[in-house]
């Protein structure tokens, strides 16, 4: 069956650390990944997306590695802050059109 | 331009009461999309349009859930028979264009607690 695994447990970091998180996924070969972050009560927001034939990209303090090989995705925030703290959400395009699968997300927070 | 728009943002009902959900995309997106999200999960993909065209549902969309876009501009999501399993965020987002990879803005979401 079709999986997309991110951490469930929470990922509690030093505030200016970096923080990284995990995305792995099986029986899907997706054009392109995407991550959100999601605030309690809020709806995602978009902050990345890397296609299939490319193995990084850079936003500001984000980074984010594709392989396809290992089926796996991480993400990093770099000099992370208290701000940063939310959850964290990849997803697949798994039909083409922007159908999108989602993680479970994974919680991260960025402590004083 | 507001983003994704949707109302209500919470909505408390009996169990067996039918509940509508509108969602206001942003202007010129003309795919639309409705996932739900319940606690601890992520969202979960229920149907999209291309324009007024429905051209996905998935199999979480049972026969008590309709959506619709009339004009190709709002789209509603209506709950028949609302059972206390439909108790989720439900959100709406929006994209730009045909191409696979277009950034897809997510509204804030609908609340329903079915009691």
């Amino acid at each position: 069956s079709q999986k997309i695994e991110q951490n469930s447990e929470a990922l509690n970091i030093q505030e200016g650390k970096t923080a990284t998180l995990t995305c792995n996924y099986t029986n899907y070969s997706p054009a392109y990944l995407q991550w959100y972050r999601q605030d309690p009560g809020r709806g995602p927001v978009f902050l990345l997306l890397i296609r299939e034939n490319e193995k990084e990209k850079r936003k500001e303090r984000l980074k984010v590695t594709f392989d396809t090989t290992l089926k796996q995705s991480l993400f990093h925030i770099t000099a992370s802050q208290p701000a940063d703290s939310a959850t964290y959400l990849c997803a697949l395009d798994t039909g083409g059109g922007n159908k999108l699968t989602f993680g479970t997300g994974t919680q991260l927070k960025v402590e004083l | 331009d507001t983003g994704v728009s949707q109302n209500p943002r919470h909505k408390i009902t009996k169990r067996g009461q039918n509940v509508t959900f509108r969602c206001d995309p942003i202007s010129e997106h003309n795919r639309l999309y409705w996932y739900r999200q319940t606690l601890g999960q992520g969202p979960e993909f229920l149907t999209y349009f291309q324009n007024e065209a429905q051209l996905e549902k998935s199999r979480l969309l049972s026969d008590r859930f309709s959506a619709e876009r009339p004009k190709g501009s709002f789209s509603t999501l209506e709950i028949q028979r609302t059972e206390q399993g439909d108790s989720a965020m439900y959100l709406c987002a929006s994209s730009l264009g045909l191409s696979a990879g277009n950034t897809i803005y997510f509204g804030e979401g609908s609340w329903l607690t079915v009691v």
